[in-house]
């Protein structure tokens, strides 16, 4: 079982659509949440940082994770062309290694 | 907004040829990483580095592989012997802890 999976997509979604990622993991000494976006040739751009389980809501941007379920996910709300990327989760416990998904990328159809 | 700068953004280099990437990290930060992307695959991580000392590494890090910083504001990666394996993205890291780590736009390294 791959320490974390994360669906690849594509995912299309037309504008002001709600887009819905999510990302499982099989470590359960992760206690850190991040969810970064990667535009093309570019470097991963951090977008929301969350510690253990719960909620966290940023703009547009809200980031959960169930612990228990060992499940993340980021929801865009109101999604607009320029959030078309990629976008990786990643998590990492009491240790300096982040271990990544493999990014899903998200098309925003204007 | 300070962000973290890696050059040169693209290099090409010969198989078994030195090189080596540099960084320059954002100017609190005490935590300093290198990860690396091959082209289609996962980020993955490198090494990190802080007060002065690798602090961590993964199986990818091997004897070929060396960080350095060699002043209060540069982090460079070396590799002594380049394989065509090793022609990635490379990305510096750092962070004021562990929590977020921020990004440079990377180095493209080329081996023929």
């Amino acid at each position: 079982q791959k320490e974390v999976e994360q669906d690849p997509g594509p995912l299309s979604v037309p504008e002001g659509a709600i887009v819905s990622l999510n990302c499982t993991y099989s470590n359960s000494a992760f206690q850190y949440f991040m969810w970064y976006r990667q535009y093309s040739r570019k470097g991963p751009e951090l977008l929301m940082y969350t510690y253990s389980s719960g909620n966290k809501e940023d703009g547009r941007f809200t980031a959960q994770v169930d612990k228990s379920s060992k499940y993340i996910s980021l929801f865009i709300r109101d999604s607009q062309p320029s959030d078309s990327a990629t976008y990786l989760c990643a998590m990492r416990g009491n240790d300096y290694k982040l271990s990544f998904g493999a990014g899903t990328t998200v098309t925003v159809r204007a | 907004e300070p962000e973290v700068t890696q050059t040169p953004s693209h290099q090409v280099t010969q198989m078994g040829q030195e090189v080596i990437l540099r960084c320059v990290p954002i100017s609190n930060h005490l935590y300093f990483y290198w990860y690396r992307q091959i082209l289609g695959q996962k980020v993955e991580f490198l090494v990190s580095f802080y007060n002065n000392e690798i602090s961590e590494k993964s199986e990818i890090f091997d004897d070929q592989f060396s960080v350095e910083r060699p002043d209060g504001s540069n982090f460079t990666l070396k590799i002594r012997s380049t394989k065509l394996e090793d022609s990635a993205m490379y990305f510096c890291a750092s962070g004021t802890g562990l929590e977020k780590l921020f990004f440079g736009s990377g180095t493209q390294l080329s081996v023929l």
